[in-house]
């Protein structure tokens, strides 16, 4: 079965940047979204079609996606951005998750 | 405003039946694919089926099928997901999403979530 692979965890200052990557094999030629979810909430789509955002996603998010991996970027991160981020993606009509990458803003 | 509203929480023993629902509201609810998450305690999201609430058609993730059933009622924007007989095993928060296909299957997002239903079987 396919697999995606996260990084358990990232940390970042605040005002860096964080780049949460996601491997999978031959990633580039499929779609990835990403999902961010804060403690005890329902998570929430910030990146589909690998580099579109939502409305109401700020623009600090945005997504790149080629050769085996899929990275989420977050430009000037702020405190409020600390969550555990999922990538996804589609492999024979199954929805595939990373396992999940907690971002630490400290 | 798009919203899916999930049942409460549910507490229930090894070997008991259980259904759980997510009503959405705010969209077409026949337009669009409903989906199951599974997210067992402190770990990641997991996905579990989806069907369309027009036929019915479903398609389930192949560690899921037979251990769970979904359905839909289009009459009242309401998708399911049952158990028949629960297993410890089976404790965890069950999230609702909405599916958009942005211009193909393999673009598709879940781009609206429920609020989580928490299961939890113990003896």
């Amino acid at each position: 079965s396919y697999e995606l692979t996260q990084p358990p965890s990232v940390s970042v200052s605040p005002g860096q940047t964080a780049s949460i990557t996601c491997s999978g094999d031959k990633l580039g030629a499929k779609y990835a979204c990403w999902y961010q979810q804060k403690a005890g909430q329902s998570p929430v789509l910030v990146i589909y079609q690998d580099d579109k955002r939502p409305s109401g996603i700020p623009e600090r998010f945005s997504g790149s996606n080629s050769g085996n991996t899929a990275t989420l970027t977050i430009s000037g991160t702020q405190a409020m951005d600390e969550a555990d981020y999922y990538c996804q993606a589609w492999d024979s009509n199954t929805a595939v998750f990373g396992g999940g990458t907690k971002l630490t803003v400290l | 405003e798009v919203q899916l509203v999930q049942s409460g929480a549910e507490v229930k023993k090894p070997g008991e039946s259980l259904k759980i629902s997510c009503q959405g509201s705010g969209y077409r609810f026949t337009s669009y694919w409903i989906g199951w998450v599974r997210q067992m305690p402190g770990q990641g999201l997991e996905w579990m089926a989806i069907i369309h609430p027009v036929d019915s058609d479903t398609k389930y993730n192949p560690s899921f099928q037979g251990q769970v059933t979904i359905s839909a009622d289009k009459s009242i924007t309401t998708a399911y997901l049952q158990w028949s007989s629960l297993k410890a095993s089976d404790t965890a928060m069950y999230y609702c999403a909405r599916l958009n296909y942005y211009d193909s299957s393999s673009s598709a997002a879940f781009d609206y979530w429920g609020q989580g239903t928490l299961v939890t079987v113990s003896s």
